[in-house]
């Protein structure tokens, strides 16, 4: 059964560093893998999609990486700022069933 | 620019009471999927329907019934709600096949209380 995992479950940052969000999971196995955002008692907005046959992805600040082969993912958030603050979500696809989720990053970023 | 709409966003029930979660998704996806939030439990799936015309269960099925009505309907309902159905419940909806270079677009969920 497929299990993912995010580490860490909590991160306190100034505004301004360099920060890195983690993900594994532990079959290979994959379609593809998705970073979604989630605010406070809002909906999940999607942030990068990682097919399963690429390396990784870049929209503005954020770079995803990925390593099938060793179950690994991990979550770039460059120069980061107060609007950044958000819990931080990772899910896996694959075959016969539906995205399976870590229970997510919250990240605090201070002013 | 819809997407997938969840309606209603909040409701109170009784214990016993039954409701229908619906949800309406207007990018001709395929799939499409019922998730509740919890805290401390992260996002599980309830249900979910790879086409038009199936449904299959997911991580937690029990005290729920999925009706996929058409390509755009996929609705949830409590048949006889419990304390322990209070949760956020989200819907997505996906393209199915492509080889995993299609991703999920969720709604803005439902907050419901049974007390």
């Amino acid at each position: 059964k497929q299990e993912v995992t995010q580490i860490p479950a909590a991160l306190s940052v100034p505004e301004g560093e360099n920060l890195v969000l983690n993900c594994s999971f532990t079959d290979s196995a994959i379609y593809n893998l998705q970073w979604f955002r989630q605010d406070p008692g809002k909906g999940l907005t999607s942030l990068l999609l990682i097919q399963s046959s690429q390396r990784e992805q870049t929209s503005g600040r954020l770079n995803a990486s990925l390593d099938k082969s060793s179950g690994r993912s991990t979550l770039y958030i460059a120069a980061s700022q107060p609007g950044d603050s958000a819990t931080y979500l990772c899910a896996v696809n694959q075959a016969g069933t539906a995205l399976i989720f870590g229970k997510g990053t919250t990240l605090s970023v201070s002013s | 620019n819809a997407g997938v709409t969840q309606t209603p966003k909040f409701q109170v029930l009784k214990t016993g009471q039954s409701m229908t979660l619906q949800c309406a998704q207007d990018m001709n996806h395929n799939s499409m999927y019922w998730y509740r939030q919890d805290p401390g439990m992260g996002l599980r799936l309830i249900y979910y329907s790879a086409s038009e015309g199936t449904t299959d269960k997911g991580e937690v099925p029990n005290g729920y019934n999925v009706s996929r009505l058409n390509k755009r309907e996929f609705s949830l309902r409590l048949e006889s709600a419990a304390p322990s159905q209070t949760s956020v419940y989200f819907c997505a909806s996906s393209e199915a096949g492509g080889a995993g270079i299609y991703g999920y677009t969720f709604g803005s969920g439902t907050r419901l209380t049974v007390v």
